[in-house]
């Protein structure tokens, strides 16, 4: 099965231009969230879809953030100026609907897009 | 404000030793997960633990949930250079279309010398 790709692996801009990351999920899965991992922090959920409606989005910074799910797959973040405070690891992750057994509440996590901002 | 506090924060130990990461919260949660995260990775899911009380052994690592469901703790036996690499504790909140959401805390760095 594959994993949850993410893309670019890497990318360097400068404050105030604008940069986009894509995800495509584990297929069947209806579940996507994007978090923020800053350096020496676990991650913060910036917004979780279910299929291709935001289910919460309470701590993205909507003034610069967005993200959209078209289709109820693939997902993109954007990031538009960018500021130095949004350097990080930004993961995107996804999950089935199973509520119970062994593997309850599983988040598969993409490798991550690590932003750094000049 | 973290809502899962973690520690120790960094732990270096040699190859053999025994260790033990807390994870605390004054919130309860309906579950409490561990995942290790290692460098150029997403985190990846060690175990779910959901009832207070719990305890489950994965090898040679043990997590237990507090009875009341607002801590858990990580014990690894006779640590390995394998083990190396960045714990997170995630607690799960949320019923319905928020069932899922997670909150972590910073994590543990580990790293074991051979």
């Amino acid at each position: 099965e594959a994993g949850v790709a993410q893309s670019p692996r890497y990318k360097i801009i400068e404050k105030r231009q604008s940069v986009a990351f894509w995800c495509n999920p584990i297929s069947g899965h209806a579940t996507l969230y994007w978090y923020q991992q800053i350096l020496g922090q676990g991650p913060k959920l910036l917004i979780q879809f279910q299929n291709n409606g935001v289910v919460d989005d309470s701590q993205l910074p909507k003034d610069r953030f967005s993200a959209e799910r078209l289709k109820g797959v693939d997902s993109t973040l954007k990031i538009q100026p960018a500021k130095l405070e949004d350097s990080a690891v930004y993961l995107c992750a996804s999950r089935t609907v199973r509520t119970s057994g062994e593997r309850y509440n599983e988040q598969f996590f993409g490798p991550g897009t690590r932003l750094t901002v000049l | 404000t973290q809502l899962l506090e973690q520690s120790p924060q960094f732990l270096s130990i040699q190859e053999g030793e025994n260790l033990t990461v807390y994870c605390n919260s004054s919130s309860v949660f309906s579950s409490l997960q561990w995942y290790r995260q290692e460098p150029g990775e997403g985190p990846v899911l060690l175990v779910t633990v959901v009832t207070g009380g719990e305890v489950k052994k994965l090898k040679r690592l043990t997590f237990q949930f507090g009875d009341a469901r607002k801590d858990s703790s990580l014990h690894i036996t006779a640590a390995q250079p394998g083990d190396t690499g960045l714990y997170l504790c995630a607690g799960g909140r949320g019923r319905g279309s928020t069932l899922g959401r997670l909150y972590f805390g910073r994590g543990t760095q580990l790293t074991v010398w051979p």
